[in-house]
């Protein structure tokens, strides 16, 4: 069946490192990669995504590339701000599904 | 985008009490979902619909029920809220076709004393 493994944390680092949260998973199809952030006290909102192999996907200076041979879909950014600091899900939605599975989140803590 | 609302944002009731807790969304979506999220923060789907008159049991057993008697209002009941009951509620749309991210309202945090 379709499952997320997702870098377990909490993370904690230190404004302008470097951000790498880990992501693999398993589908039987050609699945959709989603990585979204939820902020203290609100509900989840779309990071970026991916549909297919190699796709890029990238917002507000976040990563993550989708790479179907190693079943990997990592989210980084380059320089954390302490506004970044918010627990972030991967999920995967397979072909032809209606739902969405789930990682079991990563809470990223950034120091000034 | 969608929009996606949910009410109360916070609700604090005694042990017994019935409930409902709000999800509208007004992008025509016709999929929509409840989720519950525990402290641990990890997510659980305990219902979702993709229509009007369709409702099904998501992967956590809940003893809440839903309805979905029009396409942007899908609300969840609690008949009798316990404390096991406490928790974070939230709500997804997602749209029709082959786009597959739902989109979330801002949650509703229970607490039953």
């Amino acid at each position: 069946g379709d499952s997320v493994t997702q870098m377990e944390g909490p993370v904690t680092l230190s404004e302008e490192a470097f951000l790498t949260i880990n992501c693999t998973y398993t589908a039987t199809g050609y699945p959709s990669l989603f990585w979204y952030v939820q902020y203290p006290g609100e509900g989840l909102q779309l990071l970026l995504k991916a549909t297919k192999a190699d796709d890029k996907g990238s917002n507000k200076g976040f990563e993550a590339t989708y790479r179907k041979e190693t079943t990997s879909f990592h989210l980084e950014k380059g320089s954390v701000q302490v506004s970044d600091s918010a627990v972030y899900f991967c999920a995967l939605s397979d072909t032809g599904a209606n739902n969405l599975f789930f990682g079991t989140g990563t809470r990223l803590t950034v120091i000034p | 985008e969608a929009d996606i609302y949910q009410t109360p944002r916070y609700l604090v009731i005694g042990t017994g009490k019935k409930i409902t807790l709000e999800c509208s969304q007004t992008m025509g979506h016709d999929k929509m979902y409840w989720y519950q999220q525990d402290p641990g923060m990890e997510l659980h789907l305990i219902h979702y619909s993709y229509g009007v008159n369709s409702t099904e049991k998501g992967d956590l057993s809940s003893e809440s029920t839903v309805s979905r008697i029009r396409t942007e209002h899908f609300p969840l009941t609690l008949e009798s809220a316990r404390p096991s009951h406490t928790s974070q509620y939230l709500c997804a749309s997602r749209a029709p076709g082959g786009r597959y991210e739902q989109y979330f309202g801002p949650g509703t945090r229970l607490t039953v004393t």
